[in-house]
């Protein structure tokens, strides 16, 4: 399998300041990015699809201007937590897709950044 | 509209067999991943279907019925390492999973 990582593994801020955490395709390259986030007991929630050279794709309900994406290389995205407040404390899960011809597609995840804002 | 059915919460006995089903359906199908989450990791790869029948991998198998948007996880053997949620998740045309809850895989000594 491919290898993704993810930095920071944990952080812990105050409200109101912003945080940073990228995501890595360590051993391909990966158009497309995945932004997860997850709450305790509760399913992955996709937040964003994030493509190389081109904007964020945002499901409903996210705010672009409160979760900044960027994918400028093909092996990183940047998913930075703009002013954020004690409800962002999420897990957040990043995947990259690996596109392997028309019979297999996987996402590889990273192992997650656990955000607590205090 | 695009979902995922799985049951919510499982038990099974240390060295049993257990199969968790899943029923889904997507805009556009590129295959069926099942994946294992132990609480606060992300999800682990177990296996992937693309064409219909049974994948089989070590202990884990996994098996793929398109026509019928219907999937199941056979787990062999059970350890009590096997406790975690394990989820179901289709990649539509898009190329994004489609997640449920997950099943909440409870084993007992």
């Amino acid at each position: 399998g491919a290898v993704v990582s993810q930095h920071p593994s944990w952080v812990i801020c105050k409200s109101g300041t912003s945080v940073k955490i990228e995501c890595r395709s360590l051993d391909f390259q990966a158009t497309t990015m995945f932004w997860y986030r997850q709450f305790p007991k509760q399913s992955l929630m996709l937040m964003a699809t994030s493509n190389e050279g081109s904007k964020a794709t945002y499901e409903q309900g996210v705010e672009k201007d409160k979760f900044l994406i960027n994918h400028a290389s093909l092996t990183l995205s940047t998913l930075t937590v703009t002013s954020a407040h004690p409800e962002d404390s999420s897990f957040y899960i990043c995947s990259a897709l690996k596109l392997a011809g028309v019979s297999y597609n996987e996402q590889f995840f990273g192992p997650g950044t656990r955000l607590t804002v205090l | 509209g695009q979902n995922i059915d799985q049951p919510t919460e499982m038990t099974a006995t240390e060295g049993a067999i257990v199969q968790i089903n899943c029923t889904y359906q997507t805009s556009g199908f590129n295959g069926l991943f099942w994946y294992q989450q132990h609480a606060g990791e992300a999800p682990t790869f177990l296996s992937y279907n693309v064409l219909d029948g049974l994948e089989e991998k070590g202990r884990f198998s996994s098996f793929l019925s398109r026509s019928k948007g219907y999937s199941y996880l056979l787990l062999k053997e059970l350890q009590m390492k096997d406790s975690a949620s394990y989820l179901c998740a289709p990649m539509d045309s898009n190329y994004q999973l489609i997640w449920g809850a997950g099943t909440k895989l409870i084993i007992k000594p």
